[in-house]
């Protein structure tokens, strides 16, 4: 399809385990952002690229996570060490822009499991 | 510190009623947006506003933009159970990145 594909759409892993999350953008758009979501919660940000170069990675909570966007087109979300406290819905969205006036469309996202 | 504060959290109603869910803040936003998001599937951009004051329609959905762009709010006439999902909005205020709500979960009992 033409939207935004997030794999694996379930990951079940153990307490220490490393993990990747895997996002396809919408062809030709340039701005990449990644979200966790609690259930019951809003979307949290977690990181933003801008082509290939994260422009805003603030929102990583710790140095386990990391993501890349090597060709400024998919980007691969990566946990080290994972948490229970890991445990969420991972969203990506793509924009054609980098404005925020600009729509934001979202994967339906990869449920993460700790155990 | 929630950045945005949505309220109600819950909101139940049946067919046909009117409802309307607020979202505020103390910060100044360039842009705010409303999303309705379904179980199992990302949020879908409803409306963006952008302008203090601002109000736009989307058949029996009505979106207000605060003068001073700190709040906004959303009004349901007549809700349908097809009106059912987690509502949120989120903000811009550092011009990379949007800030969201926790959200309103709004169910419609037919």
């Amino acid at each position: 399809g033409a939207g935004v594909s997030q794999t694996p759409s379930n990951k079940v892993t153990e307490k220490g385990k490393y993990v990747e999350l895997r996002c396809d953008p919408i062809s030709g758009h340039t701005a990449l952002y990644w979200y966790r979501q609690s259930l019951g919660q809003g979307p949290e940000f977690l990181i933003y690229f801008q082509g290939t170069g994260a422009a805003d990675d603030s929102g990583l909570p710790n140095d386990r996570f990391f993501a890349v966007r090597p060709e400024g087109s998919v980007s691969t979300l990566k946990i080290q060490r994972t948490e229970r406290g890991d445990s969420a819905v991972y969203l990506c969205a793509s924009s054609r822009t980098s404005g925020t006036t600009g729509e934001l469309f979202f994967g339906e996202g990869s449920r993460l499991t700790v155990l | 510190t929630q950045l945005l504060e949505q309220s109600p959290q819950f909101l139940s109603i049946q067919e046909g009623e009117n409802l309307t869910v607020y979202c505020n803040s103390s910060s100044v936003f360039s842009s705010l947006q409303w999303y309705r998001q379904e179980p199992g599937e990302g949020p879908v951009l409803l409306v963006t506003v952008v302008t203090g004051g601002e109000v736009k329609k989307l058949k029996r959905l009505t979106f207000q933009f605060g003068d001073a762009r700190k709040d906004s709010s959303l009004h349901i006439t007549a809700a349908q159970p097809g009106d059912t999902g987690l509502y949120l909005c989120a903000g811009d205020l550092s011009g990379s990145r949007l800030t969201f709500g926790e959200g309103t979960q709004l169910t419609v009992n037919p």
